[in-house]
């Protein structure tokens, strides 16, 4: 599995887009990588997801670079609700099994500030 | 669509004693995973679960165990518990067919052993 590095830690002032990176230099060419999130007390939540091309939802946008060594997760407008733990995760395709596990690593504290 | 639900969310136990607990994934979801969290380790995978066989195993002895349902629910046990199994545990669902189905948590059981 690919080796994740994310900062450990990000302030960004509410309102203002909160732009989060990571590296995954030894990402293979199966490797999608998903972003979750962990607000206090909760489970992880699904933010996105991608594999080459650059992705967008209701939540949140991702940025791939073309050599797909890193990504950067882009919160257009931070509330304080965005207030959470950031998971960058390669993850890899078991092509028709539908079988994977998340191996998450100490993510992103990003705090927004009003 | 109702979410993830485990139960009991949180549980007091005596080193030694087992300990099961109780996951109802989102209806239609098939997949059934368990990720364990504690402050040294962070989130690790346990197994998963499918069409009431485990699937997948993490690196985790086998004191412990799991189990699902033909309803998709599952329980997780862990016997002779140790002070070490202390932690909150996560439970996620998919529909395990397709691959880079999200995984929807829930908010986990949090228990503490003495």
């Amino acid at each position: 599995d690919a080796k994740t590095t994310q900062p450990t830690s990000m302030d960004c002032a509410e309102g203002r887009a909160a732009n989060l990176p990571c590296n995954h230099s030894t990402i293979s060419g199966n490797e999608y990588v998903y972003w979750y999130r962990q607000i206090h007390s909760q489970g992880p939540q699904y933010i996105i997801h991608g594999l080459k091309n650059n992705e967008t939802n209701e939540m949140a946008s991702l940025i791939i670079t073309e050599d797909r060594k890193s990504s950067t997760l882009i919160l257009p407008h931070a509330t304080l609700r965005d207030t959470a733990v950031y998971y960058c995760i390669p993850t890899p395709s078991y092509s028709g099994a539908g079988s994977y596990q998340l191996t998450f690593g100490k993510g992103t504290k990003l705090s927004v500030i009003p | 669509k109702a979410g993830v639900t485990q139960t009991p969310r949180y549980l007091i136990k005596t080193r030694g004693q087992q300990v099961t607990l109780s996951c109802s994934p989102i209806s239609g979801h098939r997949s059934v995973s368990w990720y364990q969290q504690t402050p040294g380790q962070g989130l690790q995978f346990l197994f998963e679960y499918f069409s009431e066989t485990q699937r997948n195993k993490g690196n985790f002895p086998g004191r412990f165990s799991g189990r699902q349902f033909s309803n998709s629910r599952s329980e997780m046990n862990v016997s002779t518990l140790e002070l070490g199994d202390s932690a909150l545990y996560l439970c996620a669902s998919n529909s395990g067919t397709l691959d880079y189905s999200p995984l929807h948590f829930g908010n986990g059981t949090r228990l503490t052993v003495t």
